[in-house]
Parts: structure tokens; C-alpha cells; sequence
């Protein structure tokens, strides 16, 4: 029953170091999304991916990269990091765009860039 | 561009009581309207899912409603327990847009 898994859950990266978020379902869900969290702003749309195959700029996508690996993976890459990018990372999927579009979410990651 | 808002931001009740939970939004072009329980340190796990056609979804001590033409949903939680303390989110499921969430309300219900 794992459902949406992501690692890490915790990292501290220095400024300037790379880094990937991993993320991967078990539900054959077609779509997948990563998130930030951060205090006062709410969840922010950093990237998606629609299907296997394609991904799309959300509402904050820089300073990141992400690669859809196939149907239940999907990676979320900070090539340079900056403390901006100090947040609460969360993963999460859902079947797709069709009525009654639950979506589930991952645990979280948790970066710091010092 | 969809805007999503919960009021309270904060909201604290002795055990036993009813509450009602506010989400607001913009622009009522949505598939369906999501509300999430979030606890401290972990990941949203949802609650309810009301579609755009319908007007209620109920799960046990929650009920949420939708009001599309008035752009709000509320979350009703019923004899409220110290274990429903949490941040609760609602979210929009927007035509070309993804889901749009809400910034919460952090609810203590006290012993």
C-alpha cells in the first residue's frame, strides 16, 4: 500500500550543489506533479507531467529541471541550488484529467541550501 | 487566473464542537473542488471530492458543500475531537489550469 513515495526526506545541500528529488507511484496514475511549500505561500505548482512523455511548467519552474522515467517515476533536478530553494518538496499523482481527480500526495522532502 | 482562499486562517474550539471551514475561489470553471487534511510534518491527505455537478459529499463527521455560482465550499465537521486537529486545505481542479490550493486553516480542537 505504498502509494506516492518520494526520497529524500530530509537533505541540507550547500549553495551551488545539484541535487535530485525522486518520486515514484504505484497507483498507474497517469499524471504526476511536483509541489513547494513554503510559509505564507501556500502549495505552488513547480512542474507536471500530463503523461508518460511529456511535462509542463507549472507556476514556479526555475532554477529546476524534472524527467518523466516512465510511468511511475518522475524526478524533480536543482542543478545549482539557492537558498530560495529552501522548502518542502512534495510529490503527488492522479489518474487524470477526468471527473473525480483525486489526488495523492508523497510525504515530503525537506531542503535546506545554506 | 484561479484564486483560492480559506478563511479562518486559524481557528481553535473545545472539544465536541461544530465547525464550518471556509474555501473561496475565483473562478468557477472546475472539475471539482478538494479538501485536504494536512498534519504536522507529513504529506495532504484528502478528505473529500466534490465534483462540479454535484453539491455535497459527506464521510462520516464531514460534510462539504459547493456552491459554484457563489465561487465557496465549507467543510463541516461535526462533534469535533483533539485527533482532527491539523491544517486543512481545500483545492480547485481548474480547466487548463491544474489544481489551485488554498493557503489553509490550522484547526486546534482543544481537550
Amino acid at each position: 500500500n505504498a502509494g506516492v513515495t518520494q526520497t529524500p526526506k530530509f537533505q541540507v545541500l550547500k549553495t551551488g550543489q545539484s541535487m535530485t528529488l525522486q518520486c515514484a507511484q504505484d497507483m498507474n496514475h497517469n499524471s504526476m506533479y511536483w509541489y513547494r511549500q513554503d510559509p505564507g505561500m501556500g502549495l505552488r505548482l513547480i512542474y507536471y507531467s500530463a503523461s508518460e512523455g511529456t511535462t509542463d511548467k507549472g507556476e514556479v519552474p526555475n532554477g529546476y529541471n524534472v524527467s518523466r522515467l516512465n510511468k511511475r517515476e518522475f524526478s524533480l533536478r536543482l542543478e545549482s541550488a539557492a537558498p530560495s530553494q529552501t522548502s518542502v518538496y512534495f510529490c503527488a499523482s492522479t489518474r487524470g484529467r477526468i471527473t473525480g481527480n483525486t489526488i495523492y500526495f508523497g510525504e515530503g522532502s525537506w531542503l535546506t541550501v545554506v | 487566473k484561479q484564486e483560492v482562499t480559506q478563511i479562518p486562517a486559524a481557528l481553535s474550539v473545545p472539544e465536541g464542537e461544530n465547525l464550518v471551514l471556509n474555501c473561496s475561489f475565483t473562478d468557477s470553471a472546475i472539475y471539482n473542488l478538494q479538501w485536504f487534511r494536512q498534519d504536522p510534518g507529513k504529506g495532504l491527505t484528502s478528505l473529500l471530492l466534490i465534483q462540479s455537478s454535484q453539491r455535497e459529499q459527506t464521510s462520516g463527521r464531514l460534510n462539504a458543500s459547493l456552491d459554484k455560482s457563489s465561487g465557496r465550499s465549507t467543510l463541516y465537521i461535526a462533534a469535533s475531537q483533539p485527533g482532527d486537529s491539523a491544517t486543512y486545505l481545500c483545492a480547485a481542479d481548474n480547466y487548463g489550469q491544474n489544481f489551485v490550493f488554498g493557503p489553509g486553516t490550522r484547526l486546534s480542537v482543544l481537550p
